[in-house]
């Protein structure tokens, strides 16, 4: 099993650009979640996916949008890049549905985006 | 407001000598609790997860947690550390939903 594979790796963008980072899950888990890292301020949830065809917004939503394809991927979006979403993101999956948030999360190996 | 902190953003010991790194929760009821450790360039992995029962828990690469309800702590500690746990370390919890702390970073000297 690959567990929770992201892609790109990095990416470095300019201001107003747009892309799309790619999440996929081999566990068949319902629950996808994608979360920034920045520094001193820990993991910061953006958007999460209960179950397929399902999304919620997280702490900080603003200038993202996500799509849960299907079970196995939900993808994350940036429509028009901002210096400030300069940061490392991790895609995240867990058992359960209305449960998940509060069970283990298992994590794939993030992106780290520069935004000029 | 629900909150999780901890309080160490870095943290140094020598290679052999015991670790404790310390996470505080703010919540109205006991959330379940876990340790997570990032090596560098990678994603977080679970050391350990508290949910009910024996507050002393038990989890991978040698570490443990206790869970003191009267202090609203779940800190990690390791007996005897090694050059390979220099790492981030997060303490999560959960209730409506799961939040981290702002991580501990641990270096180990030779």
């Amino acid at each position: 099993n690959a567990g929770v594979t992201q892609t790109p790796k990095f990416q470095v963008l300019k201001t107003g650009q747009s892309m799309t980072l790619q999440c996929a899950q081999d566990m068949n888990h319902n629950s996808m979640y994608w979360y920034r890292q920045d520094p001193g301020m820990g993991l910061r949830l953006i958007y999460y996916s209960a179950s397929e065809g399902t999304t919620d917004k997280g702490e900080v939503p603003n200038g993202y949008n996500v799509s849960r394809l299907n079970k196995r991927e939900f993808s994350l979006r940036l429509e028009s890049a901002a210096p400030s979403q300069t940061s490392v993101y991790f895609c995240a999956s867990s058992e359960g549905s209305s449960s998940g948030r509060l069970n283990e999360q298992f994590f794939g190996p993030g992106t780290r985006l520069t935004v000029l | 407001a629900q909150s999780v902190t901890q309080p160490d953003i870095h943290i140094t010991v020598s290679e052999g000598a015991s670790l404790e790194l310390r996470c505080n929760y703010s919540y109205g009821a006991t959330p379940y609790l876990f340790w997570y450790v990032q090596s560098p360039g990678q994603g977080l992995q679970l050391l350990l997860k508290y949910f009910s029962g024996d507050t002393l828990v038990q989890g991978i690469k040698g570490f443990e947690a206790e869970f003191k309800r009267s202090q609203s702590s779940f800190n990690l500690r390791k007996p005897s550390v090694h050059w390979s746990d220099a790492a981030e370390y997060f303490c999560a919890v959960a209730f409506n939903d799961m939040r981290f702390g702002a991580g501990t970073r641990l270096t180990v000297k030779p």
